[in-house]
């Protein structure tokens, strides 16, 4: 039982380099949803979708890009990385209308 | 929009002793509420649930949790702690949307068990 799965654990990136941070899921879950979680500011919430080939802007979406193209995967883009963009991004999934949420086990990316 | 304040960014306690996490939340709507505990490196873990019913929600590892509704409160208990509680947790507050249903996170309090 895998649950979510994200790639890769950790990351350095130089600035202005991109990359995609991968998330899939195979809970047949709906909802799919990362997040970015920096010291004393809790996670907040990057950018959402309710089902394949649907996207929305969560708090923090400037600097970053998704696309869900079926159900079990929800890949984030950096399209141009930035020192601001250092954190812990985690991706989580759930069923539409029930609201627990399963999280990955997180990326630890950072930008120099 | 919905907001969460944790009202304590860190805790510490002796092992066996009782343990209070506070955490208010805002919201015009009603909403539901969560506890989630993150492990040193790991993601978050569901703890416990507020989504209707008894004020009174019990959790995993012995956790439970009252929910207020005029204080606007969802504090977090334990009676006796132990050093495998040391963790960070996070209070959350989920509304439903047309777009579903989106979490709203506190800042985290740190708890830090000492033998």
């Amino acid at each position: 039982n895998a649950g979510v799965t994200q790639t890769p654990k950790f990351q350095v990136l130089k600035t202005g380099q991109s990359m995609t941070l991968q998330c899939a899921q195979d809970m047949n879950h709906e909802y799919m949803s990362w997040y970015r979680q920096d010291p004393g500011m809790g996670l907040r919430l990057i950018h959402y979708s309710v089902g394949a080939g649907i996207t929305d802007q969560g708090e923090v979406p400037n600097g970053y890009n998704v696309s869900r193209s079926t159900t079990e995967d929800f890949p984030l883009r950096l399209l141009s990385a930035a020192p601001s963009q250092t954190s812990v991004y985690f991706c989580a999934s759930s069923y539409l209308g029930r609201t627990e949420a399963f999280f990955g086990q997180g990326t630890r990316l950072t930008v120099v | 929009a919905q907001s969460v304040t944790q009202l304590d960014s860190q805790v510490p306690v002796f092992e066996e002793a009782p343990v209070e996490l506070r955490c208010n939340y805002s919201s015009s709507v009603s909403v539901y509420l969560f506890w989630y505990v993150q492990y040193p490196n790991q993601g978050l873990q569901l703890l416990l649930k507020y989504l209707s019913g008894s004020t009174l929600v019990k959790g995993i590892n012995g956790f439970e949790a009252e929910f207020n509704k005029s204080q606007t409160s969802f504090h977090l208990r334990k009676p006796s702690v132990h050093i495998s509680d040391t963790a960070e947790y996070f209070c959350a507050v989920s509304v439903w949307e047309t777009s579903g249903s989106r979490l709203t996170f506190g800042e985290g309090t740190q708890l830090t068990v000492n033998p």
